[in-house]
């Protein structure tokens, strides 16, 4: 069953305008950490951020930021005053404990397209 | 400039070929692993490296045969593919293999079965 669930496929949007992009995820552990990354048209998945379930503060890296909400099993991303160079694809993941190896659990990304 | 590069970019193979695929990590990693990405499907774990020594391998058909000769080299190779195995192959390597470490990829291999 799939772990992590990222309902919007493609989002496309105006250069400046704010982008949320949603992630709900399911899990029975207590301990895990969910991350964002970004597979721009190049191919590599570029790692945004790594966030532990006992930390629920949200938190800003510059135009971006993440709203963790454990009540919802929710872990979102906006990125604020879209550039055309934040058109890339987003994949949200879920590392269980439960679950060895470090394995990435990844939910089927979403299209995000800005246009100028 | 990736710490993980993957060679080949682009391959196109018949069903009946042999091909490998490499990965090497610059970053002095400890865990290597290999990715699918197929269209309109979620990336795929296909197999986990820990120290060389292979800890995962997710029910993968054995018409792929992983190889780790050392912490920085990882390999896939492939032989008598199904068009179905066309996709995007993507290396990753990390710290460890933890689950609060973040992985480092590779631009991925297309691969294409005709």
């Amino acid at each position: 069953a799939q772990k992590v669930t990222q309902a919007q496929t493609e989002i496309s949007v105006v250069e400046k305008e704010d982008v949320t992009l949603d992630c709900v995820y399911e899990t029975r552990d207590t301990t895990y950490y969910l991350f964002w990354y970004k597979q721009p048209p190049s191919g590599e998945l570029v790692f945004l951020i790594r966030r532990n379930s006992f930390d629920e503060q949200n938190e800003i890296s510059g135009r971006y930021s993440w709203n963790f909400q454990k009540s919802t099993s929710s872990f979102n991303f906006t990125i604020t005053a879209s550039q055309v160079v934040d058109s890339a694809v987003y994949f949200c993941a879920l590392s269980e404990q439960s679950d060895s190896w470090g394995k990435l659990q990844f939910g089927a990304g979403t299209q995000v397209v800005v246009t100028p | 400039e990736t710490g993980v590069t993957q060679t080949p970019r682009h391959l196109v193979m018949g069903m009946t070929n042999k091909k490998s695929l490499k990965c090497e990590q610059h970053l002095g990693h400890n865990a290597m692993y290999w990715y699918k990405q197929s269209a309109k499907k979620p990336l795929e774990l296909m197999f986990v490296y820990s120290l060389e020594e292979r800890v995962e391998n997710n029910s993968v058909p054995s018409r792929f045969s992983p190889e780790c000769p050392n912490s920085s080299h990882l390999f896939l190779h492939l032989h008598t593919l199904q068009p179905e195995d066309s996709a995007l192959y993507l290396c990753a390597s990390s710290q460890d293999e933890g689950m609060n470490t973040e992985a480092f990829f590779g631009q991925g291999t297309r691969l294409t079965v005709v």
